[in-house]
């Protein structure tokens, strides 16, 4: 079957850290370049970063850039998102998704989703 | 810096109707750009990539069109599962962009 598979939310306190990870199966996952994506409750979607297929190139959202690191293993099909010194506008449902084509391109899998909330 | 600008924010439309979403990029995009259909508790759906193609298993009634800045939505009739919050998505450059969306609701 083919999905993707978000765990690790939950709730954390600002300036803490969190790891999510993104489970795949049914496609051969070390061909796509893989996103995740968060949305803050009852907002619309905000991209927060990639990783190539290999792995070699990863790019980040600003709002990111510098606090997640998003990486992943090919040889167990697995996506993960480090994420540091977390604040209060980081709470948000976050998505992995997949890339359409084994080039950079539209999202055509995604996950259910896995919820991150950062209160004291 | 790229903007990405849906409009209307809300459209109501009656069930049979056409309805016609617009996004706007600040800057040119080229075609590298998608809709998603997002309805409540569940994850956005890839309906139309590379501005005009339909995703795998999207009904006919979905078209996309637009190049460059300028691009366009099209459900040509609507059907009831049809009313749901859409996004545009630009992946022509980093950083990837939504727009801040369309709520599709029934008038």
């Amino acid at each position: 079957q083919v999905q993707l598979v978000e765990s690790g939310g939950g709730g954390v306190q600002p300036g803490r850290p969190l790891r999510l990870s993104c489970a795949a199966s049914g496609f051969t996952f070390s061909r796509y370049g893989m996103h995740w994506v968060r949305q803050a409750p009852g907002k619309g979607l905000e991209w927060v970063a990639v990783i190539s297929y290999n792995g070699r190139h990863k790019y980040y959202a600003d709002s990111v850039k510098g606090r997640f690191t998003i990486s992943r293993d090919n040889s167990k099909n697995t996506l993960d998102l480090q994420m540091n010194s977390l604040r209060a506008d980081d709470t948000a449902l976050y998505y992995c998704a997949k890339d359409n084509s084994p080039v950079y391109d539209a999202f055509d899998l995604w996950g259910q989703g896995t919820m991150v909330t950062v209160s004291s | 810096e790229l903007v990405m600008t849906q409009s209307p924010a809300t459209l109501s439309v009656s069930p049979g109707e056409r309805a016609t979403l617009s996004c706007r990029a600040s800057q040119s995009v080229s075609s590298n750009l998608a809709w998603y259909q997002q309805k409540p508790g569940q994850a956005p759906k890839l309906l139309i990539y590379d501005a005009s193609t339909r995703a795998t298993g999207i009904p006919a009634r979905f078209s996309g069109s637009g190049s460059g800045t300028d691009f366009t939505l099209t459900i040509s009739s609507l059907q009831s599962e049809d009313f749901a919050v859409y996004y545009c998505q630009q992946y022509h450059n980093w950083p990837l962009l939504f727009g801040q969306g369309t709520r599709l609701e029934i008038k």
